[in-house]
């Protein structure tokens, strides 16, 4: 079955560097969406991105994020000058269209840790 | 008033018996519903969908669906301790996700 992959599993960074995670959504998918959980707490969504640009993003993503699908299969998210605040695992989903009842499937998710 | 809501838990039951969770949403146009099962430290799986008043069932779980209540709930029956996770109720468009159940299935 096909799956959504993320890599790196596990990203450590200084706090004040950039991380590049990256995610490869199915391939017959058309929607594309980050999320973040801080751990023990909830889900909270990012950004979704449809046609090569954004479409809805949340609080949480300020000018310190950045997403990007540089070719036809890489769906990455950019996070300029990392902060402590930033640790969290970061999960990358894809949804086939946008027809009522049709889920986002998850990737394994990338645990970033801000040292 | 949160977008998404779901009873407070963690919820404990025998294995075999039912479970039963619950959430309630704020947005009245909200169309499509999903359970999501995540178990510490991966990624949320989806259990079910539901857009439709009333009951769908897969195998053991049973989504439930009232949208005059703003109301959906995920029923587990004969829960199995492999049942034991966090339980996540989701609502699209941006899929805002509830705070999630902790369910614990005993032997």
């Amino acid at each position: 079955e096909p799956e959504v992959t993320q890599t790196p599993s596990h990203q450590v960074t200084q706090m004040g560097q950039e991380v590049i995670l990256r995610c490869v959504p199915i391939s017959n998918h058309l929607y594309f969406y980050w999320y973040r959980q801080i751990l023990g707490q909830k889900v909270e969504f990012l950004v979704s991105f449809y046609n090569n640009e954004i479409s809805e993003k949340s609080e949480i993503f300020d000018d310190q994020f950045s997403v990007e699908r540089p070719d036809g299969s890489n769906f990455t998210l950019k996070i300029r000058s990392t902060k402590l605040e930033d640790s969290a695992m970061y999960f990358c989903a894809s949804r086939r269209g946008d027809r009522v009842g049709q889920p986002q499937h998850f990737g394994d998710g990338t645990r970033l840790s801000i040292l | 008033q949160k977008e998404v809501e779901q009873n407070s838990g963690p919820l404990s039951v025998p294995e075999g018996a039912i479970a039963s969770l619950n959430c309630t949403y704020s947005d009245r146009g909200s169309q499509s519903f999903f359970w999501y099962r995540q178990y510490s430290g991966k990624s949320p799986e989806l259990i079910m969908s539901i857009y439709s008043n009333g009951d769908k069932e897969d195998g053991r779980f049973t989504a439930q669906l009232n949208k005059a209540s703003q109301y959906v709930s995920l029923l587990i029956r004969d829960s199995q301790p492999s049942d034991s996770a966090t339980y996540l109720c989701a609502v699209i468009g941006k899929l805002t996700f509830g705070q999630g159940t902790i369910l614990t299935v005993h032997p």
